[in-house]
């Protein structure tokens, strides 16, 4: 069984690009979120998408935007890229609002920005 | 506001030994806790949970204690294999499932062998 994907593994970007990060959630699942993680720091929550909508943002600027697809994989979109949006962005698919289960994670999009 | 805390930034223990990760959380609505272990280059793969009507919750080396009083979770691993030398999270989901999870900083494990 295929886990989360997402992709690229791997990213440079100069400052003031723009990025795009995808994600394909594990069969059956329909929510999908977004986290980011510096070093030094636990993930921390960006976005959830469930059934195309967005269902929970957390504190990031406006800069920060993603989107669902009908087969409910994802992506995620930042502008105006600054050298602080260096970190680790992760996507984890789950059940939606089922308790005493856990968020499964995909390997990471390693975003550096010089 | 850090919801969930883990203050020990990094353990060291031997081959053998039990392995005790803390953590602490401020908000008494959390429904349950989960662990995540992370190796570099990889995402956080689920580890064990507890739900806050419990106290403990046990798989195999992994126990989790629950103190919904002292508002502390504590992880314990025996015995300690250099493999699981990794990053542990502590974490809790803001309201329903685990769609929207609020994250330790972690706690970097190294066994020794």
């Amino acid at each position: 069984d295929a886990g989360v994907t997402q992709s690229p593994t791997h990213l440079i970007k100069t400052r003031g690009q723009h990025v795009t990060l995808r994600c394909s959630p594990i069969s059956g699942h329909k929510s999908v979120s977004w986290y980011q993680q510096v070093l030094g720091q636990g993930p921390q929550f960006i976005f959830q998408y469930y059934e195309k909508e967005e269902r929970g943002r957390g504190n990031f600027p406006d800069r920060f935007s993603a989107r669902q697809f009908p087969n409910y994989s994802s992506e995620l979109n930042v502008n105006a890229l600054l050298l602080g949006d260096s970190a680790l962005y992760l996507c984890a698919s789950s059940f939606v609002g089922v308790t005493n289960t856990e968020a499964f994670f995909g390997q990471g999009t390693r975003l550096t920005v010089v | 506001d850090q919801q969930v805390k883990q203050n020990s930034p990094s353990l060291s223990v031997q081959e053998g030994r039990i392995s005790i990760l803390n953590c602490d959380y401020t908000n008494s609505m959390f429904d349950y806790f989960l662990w995540y272990k992370k190796y570099p280059a990889e995402g956080p793969t689920f580890l064990i949970s507890i739900s806050s009507i419990k106290d403990k919750n046990e798989d195999g080396r992994f126990t989790v204690f629950l103190n919904k009083s002292a508002k502390h979770l504590s992880l314990h691993i025996v015995p300690s294999q250099p493999g699981d030398s990794a990053v542990y999270f502590c974490a809790a989901p803001r309201k329903g499932g685990s769609e929207k999870l609020v994250f330790g900083k972690g706690t970097k494990l190294t066994v020794n062998p």
